[in-house]
């Protein structure tokens, strides 16, 4: 079996500074995801990429860029980090563009 | 225009029920249609899907669903329900002409002992 890991586990960010977070997958999947996921709420799509070097805007892209220059990696910036955000970043991957597979996650907290 | 309603927040029955999470989905066309489960403290797991074929898909943990076109509904079930099955649910819609899943608000499933 294969594994996602994203990096870090929890980031305390300051406002307005700009914010990566990493996601890497051993699956060899072609398609990643970044989602946002909100207490007590649903996930909402940030970006995807389907391919290396191909990026796609989800809902709620404003704010976040991505970039994914290697099929195993896909890497999320919040690009202006805003005050009081508290949120849960969830990277996924799939091998045949419907089932995800999930990382544990990244807990965003700006001060 | 795609988009998935859960229409309840919180679901509380007794170990040993039967359990039925409703999801009703809103698509153009004929989806791709998921169930994901969320353990405390854990990240979302795939539960089953609905492609084509048969309406009534069956999944991991003994859950099943059912695909109704009829009603635009994709309905969990589990029967009998266990205490360990307390978890968050969450229903998920993929459009066929797109890579893009989205997903319910979730339900917060408490089986009591």
């Amino acid at each position: 079996g294969g594994i996602i890991t994203q990096t870090p586990k929890f980031l305390i960010g300051q406002e307005g500074q700009k914010l990566t977070l990493k996601c890497q997958q051993n699956f060899n999947h072609d398609t990643m995801y970044w989602y946002r996921q909100d207490s007590g709420k649903g996930l909402r799509l940030i970006y995807y990429s389907i391919t290396e070097n191909d990026l796609q805007k989800g809902d709620l892209s404003e704010g976040y860029d991505a970039s994914r220059e290697k099929k195993s990696s896909f890497s999320l910036t919040v690009t202006s980090a805003q005050k009081n955000e508290m949120a849960v970043f969830l990277c996924a991957s799939s091998p045949d563009q419907n089932t995800l597979y999930f990382g544990a996650g990244t807990r965003l907290s700006v001060l | 225009a795609q988009s998935v309603d859960q229409p309840d927040a919180h679901v509380t029955l007794s170990e040993g029920a039967s359990l039925e999470l409703r999801c009703s989905y809103s698509y153009s066309a004929a989806p791709y249609l998921f169930w994901y489960v969320q353990y405390p403290g854990q990240s979302l797991q795939f539960l089953l899907k609905y492609i084509t074929g048969d309406t009534v898909v069956k999944g991991t943990k003994g859950f099943e669903a059912e695909f109704r076109k009829s009603n635009s509904s994709f309905n969990l079930k589990k029967s009998p329900a266990h205490w360990s099955d307390s978890a968050k649910y969450f229903c998920a819609l993929e459009g066929r002409s797109n890579n893009r899943i989205f997903f319910g608000d979730g339900t917060q499933l408490v089986v009591k002992p």
